[in-house]
């Protein structure tokens, strides 16, 4: 079966980073989403990762190592509107997207 | 900066009712979704759409469901009767590229069915 882990519930405080860990088995992989979700709004597109490394972009960075089947996301000087869920999800060999059940962050002043 | 709209914000319906959510897709995209996501429950892919045809669909994608493109702009999904367990958000999602799918999400529909 497709399956993707992740962290449930993470906690960190202002200013810190944090790194939220994503592991994957699924049939194929074309690609891996970060999406950030707060309560009651729509997933918004952080990082898209097909290649092995990091991709950086601001406060936010994205690891992908294929032959591990790992990724993760890396929030640094954290804010309390980073307070949210982060989602993993996968592109498998049909192109769909594979969802994790995501990582709920809590900041703390 | 364009975005895929979602009408409307919140629907509420008897067990029973036939709704259609809708959805305008960013316009130069050519691939569009529809996903679920029930509360405090991921999100659950249900079909996708290229072409005016369905491409993939999911086993929550049964004969209740449907969907379709009326015009040029708009993306319809339509639930012939609705169960209590339809209640969920609704997301719709296009992209441009097959290879680098659901990069834009509209903001949801809340359906509720009571």
């Amino acid at each position: 079966g497709q399956n993707i882990d992740q962290p449930t519930e993470m906690t960190a405080t202002e200013g810190a980073i944090v790194q939220i860990n994503c592991t994957y088995q699924t049939s194929g992989f074309n690609g891996l989403f970060w999406y950030q979700q707060h309560a009651g709004e729509a997933p918004t597109f952080l990082s898209y990762n097909v290649l092995d490394g990091l991709e950086e972009k601001g406060r936010f960075s994205s690891f992908l190592s294929r032959s591990k089947g790992y990724s993760y996301l890396l929030l640094k000087e954290l804010q309390m509107k980073d307070s949210a869920s982060y989602l993993c999800a996968v592109v498998d060999s049909n192109y769909q997207l594979i969802w994790g059940a995501g990582t709920k962050l809590i900041i703390k002043p | 900066e364009p975005e895929v709209t979602q009408t409307p914000s919140h629907q509420v319906t008897q067990m029973g009712q036939e709704v259609i959510l809708r959805c305008v897709p960013i316009s130069n995209h050519l691939y569009f979704y529809w996903y679920r996501q029930i509360l405090g429950q991921k999100v659950e892919f249900l079909v996708s759409f290229y072409n005016n045809e369905i491409s993939e669909k999911s086993e929550i994608f049964d004969d209740q469901f449907s969907v379709e493109r009326p015009d040029g702009s708009n993306f319809t999904l339509k639930i012939r009767s609705t169960k209590l367990e339809d209640s969920a958000m609704y997301f719709c999602a296009s992209s441009e590229k097959l290879d680098i799918p659901e990069a834009f999400f509209g903001q949801g529909t809340r359906l509720t069915v009571v």
